[in-house]
């Protein structure tokens, strides 16, 4: 049973830069989370989509960052142009809402350093 | 508004010893509460989750932990600490009707053979 799957997982690039982080939820799940994970500020949830809709954006740090979510199977995570200070580890999250007790699954994360 | 507080930033262990990490949360009503492990360069792993019930509650790899609302505390617990245990553990907090999972700071476990 395949869990969420994120791609790349690891990224390098030049500040101005565009990115493109790629996340596959788990089969099935109609909830889709993206995360930040710095040294500095911990895990921050970005964005979260139900159903493929975005329902709340109010972590995305600022208008260089957008998501989206095409299709049930997809999710990506865009950041144009980049800076430094987006360096950090991008986790992608899933669960299956269920009247309250759903829990997320998260993927093994994209390593972003950008230079 | 939610939050959680993992008091110990950093804690070390020997192995065969037991564990027991802090977790404080603060939330108005029942909490859903979750405890993760994110093993070095990994994602996150859910050890174990309490939604109702036994305030006990039992998880992968040999966890437990128990949810005392008087304390407003989750701690995790193992009786015999793996060196393949050491790795970083957070703690999370969701209300019920609440998307929104909000997590601890961490605490990083090591452990000494």
């Amino acid at each position: 049973d395949a869990g969420v799957i994120q791609s790349p997982r690891h990224e390098v690039t030049e500040m101005g830069q565009e990115v493109t982080l790629r996340c596959k939820p788990i089969s099935g799940h109609n909830s889709l989370f993206w995360y930040r994970q710095t040294m500095m500020r911990g895990l921050e949830l970005l964005i979260y989509f139900n159903n493929n809709v975005p329902i709340d954006d109010s972590g995305m740090p600022e208008d260089r960052f957008s998501a989206k979510m095409p299709n049930a199977s997809f999710s990506t995570l865009k950041i144009q142009p980049s800076e430094p200070r987006d360096s950090a580890v991008y986790f992608c999250a899933s669960s299956l809402t269920s009247g309250g007790s759903e829990t997320q699954y998260f993927g093994p994360g994209t390593r972003l350093l950008v230079l | 508004a939610q939050s959680v507080t993992q008091p110990d930033i950093h804690i070390t262990v020997s192995e065969g010893a037991s564990l027991e990490l802090r977790c404080n949360y603060s939330y108005g009503a029942t909490p859903y509460l979750f405890w993760y492990v994110q093993s070095p360069g990994q994602g996150l792993q859910l050890l174990l989750k309490y939604f109702s019930g036994d305030t006990l509650v039992q998880g992968i790899k040999g966890f437990e932990a128990e949810f005392k609302r008087s304390q407003s505390s989750f701690n995790l617990r193992k009786p015999s600490v793996h060196w393949s245990d050491a790795a970083e553990y957070f703690c999370a907090v969701r209300g019920g009707s609440n998307y929104k999972l909000t997590f601890g700071k961490g605490t990083l476990l090591t452990v000494n053979p």
